[in-house]
């Protein structure tokens, strides 16, 4: 089946710095990838979806200039954490879609911890 | 709003024992219905999903699902349950047709199961 891959798997940094995470379609072009937050003990939360070579589209409430999104080729998006805080502690999860194929696969996840 | 619930957050049950976990949602259209499972420390995989035709659903490692419209349900089902099954169950939607579109989950349900 699709394997999504995502790296790093865990990441620890101090407030205020920013934090990249990469999201990468092994075996198929993703035209689509989304962007997910989970919190402890709570369900995914939709933050973006991210066309390749197109603006991302954020949820209500999630504030882009926050979670830069980057989807610069069929195989690769990136989250970018920009000046980190406690409260973006978090695992956030992203899934990818080939054009015409209904189901998204899933990564495995980043746990990110800001102290 | 679109939502998705999980009636039940934690469910603990024999080897051996039927399960039926249960999913309602609420959305403003025709919906696109799937049943996600996290084992522990591996990525979202998906059992089944539900885009229209026959209402049940067969997935794989044996589980089911109805969509029952009337009562905006699917729940998830499995008549005999093994100690491998243990892991998270998330219930997830989205409007039909939106292959380009995020997913709704619910807060998910932690099965257990004893040997």
């Amino acid at each position: 089946g699709a394997v999504v891959s995502q790296h790093p798997s865990r990441v620890i940094c101090k407030s205020g710095t920013s934090v990249k995470i990469e999201c990468r379609s092994l075996d198929f072009q993703a035209t689509t990838m989304f962007w997910y937050r989970q919190f402890p003990k709570k369900s995914l939360m939709l933050m973006a979806t991210s066309n390749e070579g197109s603006k991302a589209t954020y949820e209500q409430g999630v504030e882009k200039d926050k979670f830069l999104i980057n989807h610069a080729s069929l195989t690769l998006s990136t989250l970018t954490v920009t000046s980190a805080h406690p409260e973006d502690s978090s695992f956030y999860i992203c899934s990818a879609r080939a054009s015409g194929i209904e189901t998204q696969y899933f990564g495995p996840g980043t746990r990110l911890l800001v102290l | 709003a679109q939502s998705v619930s999980q009636h039940n957050h934690h469910v603990i049950l024999s080897e051996a024992a039927s399960l039926e976990l249960g999913c309602n949602y609420s959305y403003g259209g025709t919906v696109n219905l799937f049943w996600y499972v996290q084992y522990p420390g591996q990525h979202l995989q998906l059992l089944l999903k539900y885009f229209s035709g026959d209402p049940l659903v067969k997935g794989i490692k044996g589980f089911e699902a109805e969509f029952i419209k009337s009562k905006f349900s699917f729940n998830l089902r499995k008549p005999s349950v093994q100690w491998s099954d243990t892991a998270e169950y998330f219930c997830a939607a989205r409007l039909a047709g939106g292959g380009a579109d995020g997913l709704t989950f619910g807060k998910g349900t932690h099965l257990i199961i004893q040997p």
